[in-house]
């Protein structure tokens, strides 16, 4: 089954731990991409990608890092988290730069 | 950027057509349409896009004015599944031709039985 999938699904933290949530999508698709979704502010990119090594910053990058080694894998890490960073992740991922784009079911962080 | 105007909620009963209303006024020539829908926090779910012509896939129908400044997305036989946020977004390009998505409010959508 095509998907893409995000690890862990829910995750309450402390303020200052690294966490890094891992994306993976099995449709051998180029471009990747970070969302965070927040109540009032809709979906807003935080990074992308468009190929192995080729990623860029979206609206909002700032705190988070990420890396793209292989095709299918896109982790989105937090070298040291804070309260604001609280909020519901989203990976996607799409064949074209054009074509629609296929999301994981989501990331819960809670940053004390 | 161009902006998209939608209402904030509408309802629809159950096996009746649902149609939800977008408007654009100011998108540019080369920028597609598309919708999305987002169920209860899950992850956003394409349903279609289009440029110009009207589409129509096994989901939904996009029907887009001549002038392109409005559409309307049709979802022929609602059921109660189809409750979600709706989603009418054009097409942004990042700086290298992604797609950035740039999600407003939507459309809550209430399918009653």
């Amino acid at each position: 089954e095509a998907q893409v999938t995000q690890n862990p699904r829910y995750l309450i933290t402390v303020t200052g731990k690294k966490l890094t949530v891992t994306c993976s999508q099995n449709m051998n698709h180029e471009y990747m991409s970070w969302y965070r979704q927040d109540p009032g502010l809709g979906l807003r990119q935080i990074y992308y990608s468009m190929n192995v090594e080729v990623t860029d910053k979206g609206d909002v990058p700032e705190g988070y890092k990420v890396s793209r080694k292989e095709k299918r894998n896109f982790p989105l890490i937090l070298e040291s988290p804070s309260p604001n960073q609280t909020s519901l992740y989203f990976c996607a991922s799409s064949l074209q730069a054009m074509g629609p784009q296929h999301f994981g079911d989501g990331t819960r962080l809670s940053i004390l | 950027d161009a902006k998209t105007t939608q209402p904030t909620s509408m309802d629809c009963a159950e096996g009746r057509a649902a149609n939800l209303p977008c408007n654009h006024s100011t998108i540019s020539g080369n920028e597609y349409v598309y919708w999305y829908r987002q169920i209860h926090s899950q992850g956003p779910q394409y349903i279609i896009h289009g440029l110009k012509n009207n589409e129509t896939n096994e989901m939904a129908s996009l029907i887009i004015t001549e002038d392109r400044k409005s559409s309307t997305l049709i979802l022929p036989h609602a059921t109660l599944r189809d409750t979600a946020v709706y989603y009418c977004i054009v097409r942004v390009v990042g700086g290298t031709g992604f797609q950035k998505l740039v999600f407003g409010t939507g459309t809550r959508l209430l399918v009653s039985p």
